[in-house]
């Protein structure tokens, strides 16, 4: 059984550019739900999708944003990217929010 | 609001020793509690969890307690191995969201 998916693995983009990242999850996983991970500030939820909607969303700007496909993959995109933005991007999967997520390997975004 | 957090950021044990990691959540409506290990250049994985209605739970060389009268959660690693060494976090459930704490850095002396 496949893992989550993510794409691209490491991202090099800068200042006032947008980006889009993708994430493939688990055949069968309904929810996928985004983060993002810098040192000394864990992993901090951006949002969750499930069956394509947004069910809940992080406290982030609403340069933030995603969106979730019928075959349950989803994208996230950032615009007018800040240097702050430098982060792992992570993406897990499960069947519901309240059961076991499985995460992908992320993407390094590094803005320049 | 909610907040997972982490006691130590570190934690160092000799090879053959037994780990406990420690976390305190303060949301206590929150039923559902999850251990991840995440080792370097990769996305964290899930070790074990642990719904609300329960107070211990154990797996393959580690369990997890849950006090929820101090709102506190531990993970314990019997025999630890160098292969333990990664940062682990606890993440509880809450309005559909998966908060997570800081993380602790185990790391194994051989």
């Amino acid at each position: 059984k496949a893992g989550v998916t993510q794409t691209p693995r490491y991202l090099i983009k800068t200042r006032g550019q947008q980006v889009t990242l993708s994430c493939s999850p688990i055949s069968g996983h309904r929810s996928v739900s985004w983060y993002q991970q810098t040192p000394g500030q864990g992993l901090q939820f951006l949002f969750e999708y499930f069956s394509e909607t947004q069910r809940n969303k992080g406290n982030f700007p609403g340069r933030f944003s995603g969106r979730q496909f019928s075959n349950s993959r989803s994208e996230m995109n950032v615009s007018t990217l800040e240097l702050g933005d430098s982060a792992l991007y992570l993406c897990a999967s499960s069947r519901r929010l309240e059961t076991e997520a499985f995460f992908g390997q992320g993407t390094r975004l590094t803005v320049v | 609001g909610e907040s997972v957090g982490l006691h130590l950021p570190t934690l160092s044990v000799q090879e053959g020793d037994n780990s406990i990691i420690n976390c305190a959540y303060s949301n206590s409506a929150s039923d559902y509690f999850i251990w991840y290990k995440q080792e370097s250049g990769k996305g964290p994985q899930f070790i074990i969890d642990i719904r609300s209605n329960m107070d211990k739970r154990q797996g393959q060389r580690v369990t997890v307690l849950l006090n929820k009268t101090v709102k506190h959660l531990s993970l314990q690693i019997a025999a630890t191995q160098p292969g333990d060494s990664a940062v682990y976090f606890c993440a509880e459930t809450g309005a559909n969201n998966l908060f997570f704490g800081t993380g602790t850095r185990l790391t194994v002396i051989p």
